[in-house]
């Protein structure tokens, strides 16, 4: 079954830094672009970023960009954000989910649990 | 921008529609996504009106002009949740773009 399970949240207070995972299982991982998305506590759906296939093309919301790294080791089938600077607005349940372009369109079609992400003092 | 409706009411058995709108939306590819409380999203639409595999056909999608719809034919209590319509925008920096979110309720 393919699958991607996050871990790496918690608590951490505001300008904490802490880092999440996503490992993917049963599917050519190198072959797909990865996201990360998250939700805020009774919110919708916010995008955090992209990392294209081979790890060469990345893209950041604007919540995040200069905060939040994205990265991923194909080798070890896994996406990682880097999230540092952390703000109490960062608080939020992380979605990993895989990514499927086409010349004017991208969707994500496999999405894992999430991890909870809470940033208070 | 995509706005949604943030509720829409339907009977079981009826139709429901599920609107997002943006100028000249019918131009991109729309991507609708279920999440029910305390899961995660699934995707039931994508390209407009493509399905995937394990999705209901009684799950349609239309997009033109400043209008994409989702249609979901003789709803089921099951069906209720939240739904987000999404988009690739490249116009400037690329980013994927959701919209607000429906909460669908079978009364």
């Amino acid at each position: 079954e393919v699958q991607l399970v996050e871990s790496g949240g918690g608590l951490i207070e505001p300008g904490g830094s802490l880092r999440l995972s996503c490992a993917a299982s049963e599917f050519s991982f190198s072959s797909y672009e990865m996201n990360w998305v998250r939700q805020a506590p009774g919110k919708g759906l916010e995008w955090v970023s992209y990392i294209g296939s081979s790890g060469s093309t990345i893209y950041y919301g604007d919540s995040v960009r200069g905060r939040f790294t994205i990265s991923r080791d194909n080798a070890k089938n896994s996406v990682y954000l880097q999230m540092n600077s952390l703000r109490v607005e960062d608080t939020a349940v992380y979605y990993c989910a895989r990514g499927r372009i086409g010349r004017n369109y991208y969707y994500m079609d496999v999405w894992g649990k999430g991890t909870t992400v809470t940033v208070s003092s | 921008v995509l706005t949604q409706p943030p509720s829409v009411s339907v009977a079981p058995g009826k139709t429901a529609s599920i609107t997002c709108e943006e100028k000249n939306i019918g131009t991109k590819s729309v991507h609708w996504y279920q999440q029910k409380p305390g899961q995660a999203p699934v995707l039931v639409i994508y390209y407009n009106n493509d399905r995937p595999s394990g999705i209901p056909e009684r799950f349609s999608g239309s997009n033109s002009g400043n209008t994409a719809t989702l249609t979901i034919s003789r709803v089921e209590v099951g069906d209720e949740a939240d739904y987000y319509c999404q988009v690739w925008d490249t116009s400037t920096d690329h980013h994927v773009v959701f919209g607000g979110g429906t909460k669908l309720t079978v009364l």
